[in-house]
């Protein structure tokens, strides 16, 4: 099993709609969440951290975490071509202070 | 503020010789950086935790003595590929952790450096 698990997509949605990316993780101890977002050729750009169960919101971004299910989800709401990437899902586990990512979900908003 | 910058941004090199990439905290002081490895369509894969002052601990499967990390300063580590080969040229990519900032835990990334070995 891996240690975090996203689905690969591609995510296909029309512009306007809510983009809902999954994470599932492995490590029930873990305490530390992130979101980030990653074009072709660049790297990473940190969207979200969350660390309560709950949602936390930051503009048209939504995470949402809930650590009895070991799950970690990321809303887009009114989602814009310029969304079109790769959202990377990291977890830091229990007693390390490094990130394990997903593979990461390729979303794509079309006009 | 947490910029992370990443020098070169691009390098092709011959097969058998060194590299050496830069890795700056621009605005802030960061004691650990981290290094990354990313092949196409792939995921970030952590290479080696950078911690100034002391020696770097190396992700399982990573040759110490191929990728040399020095983390000298607050605000600088440094990569060196050493002897790289066609199978080095990938995106690797540093971050550093803000211990000043309130979320402590959270990493910014440098902008990456795209190498290819000939």
């Amino acid at each position: 099993q891996k240690e975090v698990e996203q689905n690969s997509g591609p995510l296909s949605v029309p512009e306007g709609a809510i983009a809902s990316l999954n994470c599932t993780y492995s490590d029930r101890g873990s305490q530390s969440f992130f979101w980030y977002r990653q074009y072709s050729g660049k790297s990473p750009e940190l969207i979200m951290s969350i660390y309560s169960n709950g949602d936390k919101e930051d503009g048209r971004f939504t995470a949402q975490l809930n650590k009895a299910s070991q799950y970690v989800s990321l809303l887009i709401r009114d989602s814009q071509p310029s969304d079109s990437a790769t959202y990377l899902c990291a977890v830091i586990g229990t007693g390390f202070q490094k990130l394990v990512f997903g593979t990461g979900t390729r979303l794509l908003v079309s006009p | 503020g947490a910029v992370v910058s990443q020098h070169p941004s691009r390098v092709i090199c011959k097969s058998g010789t060194s590299v050496k990439i830069e890795c700056r905290s621009l605005d802030f002081q960061a004691t650990t950086m981290f290094w990354y490895r990313q092949f196409p369509k792939q995921s970030l894969m952590l290479m080696a935790t950078s911690n100034e002052g002391s020696k770097a601990t190396y992700e399982q499967g990573v040759e110490k003595d191929k990728f040399l990390i020095n983390h000298a300063s607050l605000t600088l580590s440094t990569l060196t590929v050493t002897s790289a080969h066609p199978e080095d040229s990938s995106f690797y990519i540093c971050s550093a952790r803000d211990v000043l900032a309130e979320s402590t835990e959270t990493q910014y990334f440098g902008p990456g450096t795209r190498l290819l070995v000939l």
